[in-house]
């Protein structure tokens, strides 16, 4: 069984449109994350869920919406599709509340976003 | 705020060759310290940690040393395999940080 699953593995779109990432995660985690990788492999945080709450919204803009339904699923959801956010897209979830520095992030397979 | 500094790739090697790849890291506090492996079309799989000062992590044959002395946490193994071809990020989280704040990525390959 999967531990974290992202639908779709890959997502070529025009500009403008909008377009919606999946994430789920059968472990149980209370925290779920998403990360951005550019073409230079760099990685950074976008959002921190915890319990279907947003903890961290990492200066992302107001074009990505992510939402959790409960605590087992985070989407993310981006309207007006810009070039730049050609991107893998990775979800992440970890087991405790995010307080404690030594949790483990256990890390979907990424979505493949490309803008045309 | 954190940030995390990796020795730029690629990087290149032979079988059985040693491999170290470096990594700093600036955190107040007392941050737990990652390596992360991202295989070739795949996520991100946690390959060791640690959480204090002059802990070790250790895993597949790799290790790294928490170093607090000189905010470092290097990556070793002492013989590669092809199957290390791959890349490894350097991470930090912090106690409320809720995010792992990663290096920029050193991709290896090993040449059979």
């Amino acid at each position: 069984d999967t531990a974290v699953s992202q639908t779709p593995k890959y997502l070529v779109t025009q500009m403008g449109n909008d377009k919606s990432i999946k994430c789920e995660q059968n472990l149980g985690h209370d925290t779920m994350y998403w990360y951005k990788q550019d073409s230079k492999k760099f990685l950074k945080i976008m959002f921190s869920y915890n319990n279907k709450e947003l903890i961290i919204n990492e200066t992302v803009p107001n074009r990505f919406s992510p939402k959790s339904p409960d605590k087992a699923h985070l989407n993310l959801h981006i309207n007006s599709l810009e070039l730049g956010d050609s991107a893998v897209y990775f979800c992440a979830s970890s087991q405790t509340t995010g307080r404690t520095s030594s949790d483990t992030q256990y890390f979907g397979p990424g979505t493949r976003l490309t803008v045309l | 705020g954190n940030s995390v500094t990796q020795m730029e790739g690629p990087v290149t090697l032979s079988e059985e060759a040693f491999l170290t790849i470096n990594c700093t890291y600036t955190a107040t506090g007392y941050p737990s310290l990652f390596w992360y492996v991202q295989y070739p079309g795949e996520g991100l799989q946690l390959l060791l940690k640690a959480t204090k000062a002059d802990d070790k992590g250790s895993n597949k044959g790799f290790e790294a040393t928490y170093r607090k002395e000189t905010t470092s946490f290097h990556l070793e193994k002492g013989s590669v395999q092809v199957s290390d071809s791959a890349v490894y990020f350097c991470a930090l989280s912090r106690s409320n940080d809720y995010k792992l704040s990663f290096g920029a990525g050193t991709t290896v390959t090993v040449r059979a």
